[in-house]
C-alpha cells in the first residue's frame, strides 16, 4: 500500500522552463512533507520541505506546494537548468509513527 | 568532509550467505536509518534507531537486523541473503530525528544475491 505516489516516472523539459513534480499522499497523519534529489550512484539530498500548517514554501527557484484538502504536493522549479536532470523523491512524515515514507521517484531531464 | 560513510559499496552474495553492511557517521547525529531503493518502489525504510541502544521496525524489516552500540556505527546485518533482497541500501542520518525529515544519506551499497 503505496502512502506517498508520484504517478509520472519521469518528465521532460527545455531549459529556462517550469518543471512541475506532483506527488500525492493518502495518510492524513502526515504532518511535514519533504523532496529529495537524487542524481546516478550518489544518495539522495534534502532540496526543500514544508510543514502541514502551511501551503507554499520558496527557496530561490525551487517552491513547494502543500494542497491538504486534496492530499496533494507540488515542486515548482523555475527557470530549469540541465544541472536539475536528476530523479526527484518526495517524502513525508507521520506523525502519529514519527516515519519518514518516500515516493517512488520521478525522473526529471532538462533539455538544453 | 565524510558525512555518512558506507561499506562496502559493491557486493555479490549467494543465497543463503550472510553479511553487514557498514554505516558510519561523524556528525554526531542521534538518528540513523536504513533504506533500500528497488525499480518502482522508491525508497522503504528497514530499521531506524532514534540513538545508541534503541532500535525500531521501518516498513521491510524481514530478513535484516541492526545494532546501535555507538552513536556513530548503525551496522544492517543480513542472516541468510535471498534474492529478493538484491537492492541498493542507504543509510541515512539527522541530528533532530524523523522531526524534520532533513537526512544525510550515504553513497549507497549495491547487492546482489544470486
Amino acid at each position: 500500500d503505496q502512502q506517498v505516489k508520484q504517478n509520472s516516472p519521469s518528465l521532460s523539459v527545455q531549459e529556462g522552463r517550469i518543471s512541475i513534480l506532483n506527488c500525492d499522499y493518502t495518510n492524513s497523519m502526515f504532518d511535514y512533507f519533504l523532496w529529495y534529489k537524487k542524481y546516478p550512484a550518489e544518495g539522495p539530498t534534502f532540496l526543500i520541505s514544508i510543514s502541514s500548517i502551511k501551503d507554499k514554501n520558496e527557496d530561490g527557484r525551487f517552491t513547494v506546494f502543500l494542497n491538504k484538502s486534496a492530499k496533494h504536493l507540488s515542486l515548482h522549479i523555475v527557470p530549469s537548468q540541465p544541472g536539475d536532470s536528476a530523479v526527484y523523491f518526495c517524502a513525508a512524515i507521520d506523525g502519529a509513527t514519527n516515519k519518514l515514507i518516500f515516493g517512488t521517484g520521478t525522473l526529471l531531464a532538462v533539455q538544453p | 568532509n565524510a558525512g555518512v560513510t558506507q561499506t562496502p559499496k559493491f557486493q555479490v552474495l549467494k543465497t543463503g550467505q550472510s553479511m553487514t553492511l557498514q554505516c558510519a557517521q561523524d556528525m554526531n547525529h542521534e538518528y540513523m536509518s536504513w533504506y533500500r531503493q528497488d525499480p518502482g518502489m522508491g525508497l522503504r525504510l528497514i530499521h531506524y534507531s532514534v540513538g545508541a541502544g534503541i532500535t525500531d521496525q521501518g516498513e521491510v524489516p524481514n530478513g535484516y537486523n541492526v545494532s546501535r552500540s555507538t552513536t556513530e556505527d548503525f551496522p544492517l546485518r543480513l542472516l541468510s541473503a535471498a534474492p529478493s533482497q538484491t537492492s541498493v541500501y542507504f543509510c541515512a542520518s539527522s541530528y533532530r530525528g524523523q522531526v524534520t525529515g532533513e537526512l544525510f544519506f550515504g553513497e549507497g551499497s549495491r547487492l546482489t544475491v544470486l
